[in-house]
């Protein structure tokens, strides 16, 4: 069974540029997740999408951040303006519906650096 | 925010010494994990907790869900070159559906 793809692995930008980061998780998986790791700290949840409804976007910084999953399957995390603190490794991950939340796949991340 | 603290932050060791690591948290979790991050990798699940006081094992791992349900360890016995990585513990609040994960202790094995 092929594990959660993410692109691209590395990507470095300056300040103010605009990234895009794509998943595509493990095939069945309905619950996808993307999260924040800052260099020195565990993962963040930003965004966890049911299908492709959100269900938690609790701790995903609105004003630049935005996600969306539409057809259920692959998703797009995009940065907008991005800043020197979004430097960080963003990880998806992804689900069976109905399982327990711990139950997820991690992909590779992609890790960003902003100049 | 609920929020883990893990210790060490870091370990240096020796091949074939024993490792112990813990994690402590400001609130009560119903669930608590352990993973562990290779560079370059995201976390894979080690072992799950689910019970105040349970321990479980899995291979030279060995885990305990602390009686207050405010804290974990982690021990790691006869330690091998591939033990080297980041550990992580995470606990699941079963009213919010997502998991808080503490900053990680990174294993170093000296050979």
């Amino acid at each position: 069974e092929a594990g959660v793809a993410q692109s691209p692995r590395y990507k470095i930008i300056e300040k103010r540029q605009s990234v895009a980061f794509w998943c595509n998780p493990i095939s069945g998986h309905a619950t996808l997740y993307w999260y924040q790791q800052i260099l020195g700290q565990g993962p963040k949840l930003l965004i966890q999408f049911q299908n492709n409804g959100v269900v938690d976007d609790s701790q995903l910084p609105k004003d630049r951040f935005s996600a969306e999953r539409l057809k259920g399957v692959d998703s797009t995390l995009k940065i907008q303006p991005a800043k020197l603190e979004d430097s960080a490794v963003y990880l998806c991950a992804s689900s069976r519906l109905g399982l327990a939340v711990y139950e997820q796949y991690f992909g590779p991340g992609t890790r960003l650096t902003v100049t | 925010g609920q929020q883990l603290n893990q210790s060490p932050q870091s370990m240096f060791i020796q091949e074939g010494e024993d490792v112990s690591m813990n994690c402590t948290s400001s609130s009560i979790f119903n669930t608590w994990l352990w993973y562990k991050q290779d560079p370059g990798e995201g976390p894979v699940l080690l072992i799950a907790l689910y019970k105040a006081g349970e321990l479980t094992s899995n291979g030279r791992l060995t885990a305990q869900f602390g009686i207050t349900r405010k804290d974990s360890f982690l021990n790691i016995s006869a330690s091998i070159p591939s033990d080297v990585g980041i550990y992580f513990c995470a606990g699941q609040d079963q009213g919010a559906q997502k998991l808080v994960f503490g900053q990680g202790t990174r294993l170093t094995i000296n050979p």
